[in-house]
């Protein structure tokens, strides 16, 4: 199968920046989304790459690395309300295009 | 409300009883997904359906079963759960299955199920 993997928790101040980091197994690889979900709420579509590099939209911006398996998912001006977590998620053309997630990194944001 | 609306937003049932969770969306997509999220392990996809083609993933038990009568709703029965089947059960939509550009997933809340 393919592995998606983040890390599982991260801590954060708020006004600070914080990257949140995503890598892959390369073989199939068809685009990248990231995802945020607040605790009890739907996921929310953040982002979307499929060619390197970055990709800005507000506060949020997005990496990527095909060759090296990697994305990072950059926040801002980090406000309380960002404490959620990012899911990472790949579209595999090897698997029928679904979506494969990571296990989703949860971000708590401190005063 | 993201579009997709997911009932009941909680269960709770015996090993023996059978539920259905139910889940619509007036969004015009033509793909319904049935995903599960339990704590500390990765959204896990159990079954997609598109233009009323069913797509499922192998390792889903039999006492799931979906179904799909229209392109607005979705629906996923269950039978004779196992307690370890207690977790988030998430439906998404989206436009058809693309091969290309960014097909977005709308989720629905979730429908939290605990089974005893």
């Amino acid at each position: 199968g393919q592995n998606i993997d983040q890390p599982t928790e991260m801590t954060a101040t708020e006004g600070a920046i914080v990257q949140i980091n995503c890598t892959y197994q390369t073989s199939g690889f068809n685009g990248l989304f990231w995802y945020q979900q607040h605790a009890g709420e739907a996921p929310t579509f953040l982002s979307y790459n499929v060619l390197d590099g970055l990709e800005e939209k507000g506060r949020f911006s997005s990496f990527l690395s095909r060759s090296k398996g990697y994305s990072y998912l950059l926040l801002k001006e980090l406000q309380m309300k960002d404490s959620a977590s990012y899911l990472c998620a790949v579209r595999f053309n090897n698997a029928g295009n679904m979506l494969t997630f990571g296990g989703g990194t949860r971000l708590m944001v401190k005063p | 409300e993201t579009g997709v609306t997911q009932t009941p937003r909680h269960l709770v049932m015996g090993m023996t009883n059978k539920k259905s969770l139910k889940c619509e969306q007036h969004l015009g997509h033509n793909a319904m997904y049935w995903y599960k999220q339990s704590a500390k392990k990765p959204l896990e996809l159990m079954f997609v359906y598109s233009l009323e083609e069913r797509v499922e993933n192998n390792s889903v038990p039999s006492r799931f079963s979906p179904e799909c009568p229209n392109s607005s709703h979705l629906f996923l029965h269950l039978h004779t759960l196992q307690p370890e089947d207690s977790a988030l059960y998430l439906c998404a939509s989206s436009f058809r299955l693309a091969a290309s550009g960014a097909n977005v997933l709308t989720f629905g809340a979730g429908s939290r199920l605990t089974v005893l």
